[in-house]
């Protein structure tokens, strides 16, 4: 069993809707989840980080995180073209990730 | 800098030829990481330093594969006898901290190696 473990999609939504993200992992011990987002050709860049059990909301994006179910998801709420990206769940302070879930909104 | 460097962006090797990928973090970050990443594919961690001690190699894939952070600033990741499935590219991140809140890492541009 990987690390960590993202639905590998690929996920297509259309313009407006939510698009939901999960990620589940597998040392209890993990204290700090991060998600990236990684447009084709780019480099990954942070989008939130979360520490705590429950929801962190940042603009349209909402964290969130189940220690106990070992699982952390991101919303992304009235989604838009621009966030056609691949998104990687990161996990705990050496930063393992998962394989990605590519993300398209149609117009 | 204000970000991390990669460099080269793009390297191009013969099959059995040596290569050296620096990585320039962000200044002040404790900890260092660097990722393979193939096409279509997630991150897959190779090493992490904090500051010059490499406390874990354990995704190196080969022997021919080799980091180093002797100042706990630039590192370096070295590829010996390069082979067609080394093609891919090597990302470098940084973070502040290794422990807590402050361990977000940011990434270079990352360096596409290309073995023909």
């Amino acid at each position: 069993q990987k690390e960590v473990e993202q639905n590998s999609g690929p996920l297509s939504v259309p313009e407006g809707a939510i698009a939901s993200l999960n990620c589940t992992y597998s040392d209890r011990g993990s204290q700090s989840f991060f998600w990236y987002r990684q447009y084709s050709g780019k480099s990954p860049e942070l989008i939130m980080s979360i520490y705590s059990n429950g929801d962190k909301e940042d603009g349209r994006f909402t964290a969130q995180l189940n220690k106990a179910s070992q699982y952390v998801s991101l919303l992304i709420r009235d989604s838009q073209p621009s966030d056609s990206a691949t998104y990687l769940c990161a996990v705990k302070n050496d930063m393992r990730f998962g394989a990605g879930t590519r993300l398209t909104v149609k117009p | 800098g204000a970000g991390v460097s990669q460099s080269p962006r793009y390297k191009v090797a013969k099959r059995g030829q040596d290569v050296a990928l620096r990585c320039d973090p962000i200044s002040g970050h404790v900890s260092l990481f660097w990722y393979q990443q193939a096409l279509g594919q997630g991150p897959e961690f190779l090493t992490y330093f904090q500051n010059e001690a490499q406390l874990d190699k354990s995704g190196l894939p080969s022997d021919r594969f080799f980091a180093e952070r002797p100042e706990g600033s630039v590192s370096t990741l070295k590829i010996q006898r390069t082979q067609q499935e080394d093609s891919a590219v090597y990302l470098c991140a940084s973070s502040l901290r290794a422990t807590g809140m402050g361990t977000e890492a940011f990434f270079g541009q990352g360096t596409r190696l290309t073995v023909v």
